[in-house]
């Protein structure tokens, strides 16, 4: 079954950086646009960034848009996230997510990698 | 970039049937027929049951069925379960700008 496994979170101080990494398996990633989604704790689900399978469309939630970078490296089989100016309200469970053949939904999600911003 | 409205809660008992709503704009739900639904128990990744509106992924139960009026999508759980007892968001397509919104989220519990 498809498997996508985030890493990559931790304690940081705002204002720093973080890159998380989500490695994917049993499907072809080349084919797949990606995304990913973050949850607060205690919170609903905030979709974050998109990136199309070829990697030339990408797209960022207001929220982020200026300091977060979405890639992908499809012969690694692997989705990043560049975190930086990190901010508290940016405390959340980051899932990666793939969407559908046909897109507009997320039918595979990753186990969550926690990013905690705090001094 | 709003979320989509959702009732904070809904609750029901074994074998019932509970709708839960989710109320965006003509931008988002309204425009696109791309909405899905996400069951999410805690401290587990959330899992797609509807997506399209009405379609369901294969191995999610026929108990579970979407529909949408207007700028408003429903997900309807039939014969409630202990195990229907999560959270359930939705997610709408919202263009190429604002891209994708999820709902407030419904805690749904069974008496």
């Amino acid at each position: 079954e498809v498997q996508l496994v985030e890493s990559g979170g931790g304690l940081v101080q705002p204002g720093g950086s973080l890159r998380l990494s989500c490695a994917a398996s049993r499907f072809t990633f080349s084919s797949y646009e990606m995304n990913w989604v973050r949850q607060a704790p205690g919170k609903g689900l905030e979709w974050v960034s998109y990136i199309s399978s070829s990697g030339s469309t990408i797209r960022y939630a207001d929220s982020v848009k200026g300091r977060f970078t979405i890639s992908r490296d499809n012969a690694k089989n692997s989705l990043y996230l560049q975190m930086n100016s990190l901010r508290a309200e940016d405390t959340a469970v980051y899932y990666c997510a793939r969407e559908d053949e046909d897109g507009y939904n997320f039918d595979y999600w990753g186990q969550g990698t926690l990013v905690t911003v705090s001094s | 970039q709003s979320a989509l409205t959702q009732p904070r809660s809904v609750s029901g008992s074994p074998g019932q049937s509970v709708t839960i709503s989710c109320t965006g704009t003509s931008s988002d739900i309204g425009g696109f027929n791309y909405v899905s639904w996400y069951q999410q128990h805690p401290g587990i990744a959330p899992k797609l049951m509807i997506y399209d509106v009405t379609k369901r992924p294969s191995g999610v139960p026929d108990r579970f069925s979407g529909s949408k009026s207007g700028n408003t999508a429903s997900l309807t759980i039939s014969g409630l379960l202990a195990e229907d007892e999560a959270d359930y968001y939705c997610c709408s397509f919202a263009g190429s700008y604002t891209f994708y919104l999820f709902g407030t989220g419904t805690k749904v519990t069974v008496l």
